[in-house]
């Protein structure tokens, strides 16, 4: 019940697409929802994150739709770019951004040029 | 901008021996966290530290692995006695009271 499953695994997107990553959960005592960027060889870094009580955010090319009913959330990247080649991860914590975070297993992003 | 560091980049060490990895957070953070990664798997939550103890630990944070903050900038993890399977990259991590978890670059742990 502590998990979170992240599909897909990997995905190849063309430069100026759209990438569609997807995480569900089962607790639903989860109430933080980020997604973390990771290039090779560095730290996750906090790209965008969401709280239940809202079904979308937007930051610039990056929104997170929430559906709070099925327990699934996404990432969406408009307008792909190579540098956004990484591998994202989905996360969740209970009790917000201070607690432990249950993270996905990760989707490696290509955006070909 | 502020950010989190780890030293050393890359240890490596011998099975059975002793390993401390140190990080220094982000100056007013006062939650420390420190996760790991096996290679190619996902990032796995070891333990969280708040007013000088430990306020979380998971299964993994077995009685092998200590955590100290030995003066007001240095968070460090202390495996005693190291497995192969202690093999990954260890992540340390801060925040403040409202915000998110800020990572560090991470240390390679390699065990031989």
């Amino acid at each position: 019940q502590q998990q979170v499953k992240q599909s897909p695994q990997s995905l190849i997107v063309q430069k100026g697409g759209i990438s569609i990553i997807n995480c569900a959960y089962e607790n639903t005592a989860f109430d933080y929802f980020p997604w973390y960027q990771q290039f090779p060889g560095k730290g996750p870094a906090l790209l965008i994150a969401i709280r239940p009580d809202v079904s979308e955010k937007k930051e610039g090319r990056f929104t997170i739709s929430f559906n709070k009913s099925a327990k699934q959330f996404s990432l969406h990247i408009m307008d792909s770019q190579p540098g956004d080649s990484a591998t994202y991860f989905c996360a969740a914590s209970i009790g917000g951004a201070t607690n432990k975070l249950i993270f996905g297993t990760g989707t490696l992003l290509a955006v070909q040029p | 901008e502020p950010e989190v560091t780890q030293t050393p980049s890359h240890q490596v060490t011998q099975m059975g021996q002793e390993v401390i990895l140190r990080c220094v957070p982000i100056s007013n953070h006062l939650y420390f966290y420190w996760y790991r990664q096996i290679l190619g798997q996902k990032v796995e939550f070891l333990v969280s530290f708040y007013n000088n103890e430990i306020s979380e630990k998971s299964e993994i944070f077995d009685d092998q692995f200590s955590v100290e903050r030995p003066d007001g900038s240095n968070f460090t993890l202390k495996i005693r006695s190291t497995k192969l399977e202690d093999s990954a990259m260890y992540f340390c991590a801060s925040s403040s009271s409202t915000d998110t978890q800020y990572f560090g670059p991470g240390t390679r742990l390699t065990v031989l």
